[in-house]
């Protein structure tokens, strides 16, 4: 069965750092997003990307993020300049197309940022 | 702006008892409803879904019904097994013209015990 993947599984870094998150969506799903889940709070969206731009971003999405996809396949999440409150879990997710439903998700990304 | 909100926890149930797990929404429009589950250490899985009023998702031995009249999506099991202990969130889709973000309840842990 076709899933999302994600790399790294877990990742420590120094606070003002860039880091690059990424994701493998679903072969042939059109609509990709990022959430976040900050240690025991909800699940929070932060950008959606559709055809090669972005959809919609959360308040939460500054100009320290921002999103790309470089080929076929790798959807990325690039933070500039870390800072402590970045550290949670990142969640990729893709989705088929405008008419289907469920949104499909990766394992998720540990970001740590001391 | 649309909102999700679950009943808080953690819920601590025996083996073979009846689960309930409140969610109400507040939403333009007509969204789409979803519970996701998230296992210790794992990703969100879609556990079940209704596109409209009065549908009833499914999956598991788990159940909601979509209650427009009380903007309610319950989640309900007859009978709870340890393996079903997990984080459960409730989550709404909305606007589809802006990519169809989720927006996800602030989730409630189930613990199973033997």
């Amino acid at each position: 069965e076709p899933e999302v993947t994600q790399t790294p599984s877990h990742q420590v870094t120094q606070m003002g750092q860039e880091v690059i998150l990424r994701c493998v969506p679903i072969s042939n799903h059109l609509y990709f997003y990022w959430y976040r889940q900050i240690l025991g709070q909800k699940v929070e969206f932060l950008v959606s990307f559709y055809n090669n731009e972005i959809s919609e971003k959360s308040e939460i999405f500054d100009d320290q993020f921002s999103v790309e996809r470089p080929d076929g396949s790798n959807f990325t999440l690039k933070i500039r300049s870390t800072k402590l409150e970045d550290s949670a879990m990142y969640f990729c997710a893709s989705l088929a197309g405008a008419g289907e439903e469920t949104q499909y998700f990766g394992p998720g990304t540990r970001l740590l940022v001391l | 702006g649309d909102s999700v909100t679950q009943m808080e926890g953690p819920v601590t149930l025996s083996e073979e008892a009846f689960l309930t797990i409140n969610c109400t929404y507040t939403a333009t429009g007509y969204p789409s409803l979803f519970w996701y589950v998230q296992y210790p250490g794992e990703g969100l899985q879609l556990l079940l879904k209704a596109t409209k009023a009065d549908d009833k998702g499914s999956n598991k031995g788990f159940e909601a019904t979509y209650r427009k009249e009380t903007t309610s999506f319950h989640l309900e099991k007859g009978s709870v097994q340890v393996s079903d202990s997990a984080v459960y969130f409730c989550a709404l889709r909305g606007n589809y013209n802006q990519g169809g973000k989720l927006i996800f309840g602030q989730g409630t842990e189930l613990s199973v015990k033997p």
